[in-house]
């Protein structure tokens, strides 16, 4: 079992819908999660941390469930820019970064 | 700020000979440098770890005297590919953490290494 999992997708969406992605994690001493977009050969960017239950940046909302192991994210009012690929990734307390594979959304007009 | 160069942006060699990849972090110091391998619709692969002026310490199956990795400053590090091959043919991204609280890593752009 890999230890960050992400359903691949593709998730395609009309604009101006709402999209929530899911990623699990098998390594219960993961400190912090993270979720990066990363468009078509370019570096990946960070998105947005989740320490705690919850974060939430303007349309875009982190969740994180410990007991369950997963964090989720959630894209209100998407936008035709929104389309990229969004990786998660845990972080063990040696600082190193676990991905998961990537889910791909791809928004439509 | 958390701003991160690459150089090369890519290049192309041939078979057999060796390319450096440098990694800098602009506008912080940067404590650990990690570098990372993508393959085409695959996720990034943690190589290697380092810490400035320490070894790096690889992920298993990732041959150290294959990719020597260089870490002498707070805003420097460089990946060297020896003896390229064909397979090899990757993109190469580094990132970098000042060791905050929480891990957070900063991205370059990426190198596009295509060995011929």
């Amino acid at each position: 079992r890999k230890e960050v999992e992400q359903d691949p997708g593709p998730f395609n969406v009309p604009e101006g819908a709402t999209v929530a992605f899911n990623c699990t994690y098998s390594n219960s001493a993961s400190q912090s999660f993270f979720w990066y977009r990363q468009d078509c050969r370019k570096e990946p960017k960070l998105l947005m941390s989740v320490y705690s239950s919850g974060n939430e940046d303007g349309r875009f909302t982190a969740q994180l469930n410990r007991a369950s192991q997963y964090i989720s994210l959630l894209i209100r009012d998407s936008k035709l820019s929104d389309s990229a690929t969004y990786l998660c990734a845990g972080s063990s307390n040696t600082g190193k970064l676990i991905f998961g594979q990537g889910t791909t959304l791809q928004v439509k007009p | 700020g958390a701003v991160v160069s690459q150089h090369p942006s890519w290049v192309i060699c041939k078979s057999g000979t060796s390319v450096k990849i440098e990694c800098r972090s602009l506008d912080f110091q940067a404590t650990t440098m990690f570098w990372y391998r993508q393959f085409p619709k695959q996720s990034l692969m943690l190589m290697a770890t380092s810490n400035e002026g320490s070894k790096a310490t690889y992920e298993q199956g990732v041959e150290k005297d294959k990719f020597l990795i260089n870490h002498a400053s707070l805003t420097l590090s460089t990946l060297t590919v020896t003896s390229a091959h064909p397979e090899d043919s990757s993109f190469y991204i580094c990132s970098a953490s000042d060791g905050g609280t929480y891990y957070e890593q900063y991205f370059g752009p990426g190198t596009r290494l295509t060995v011929t």
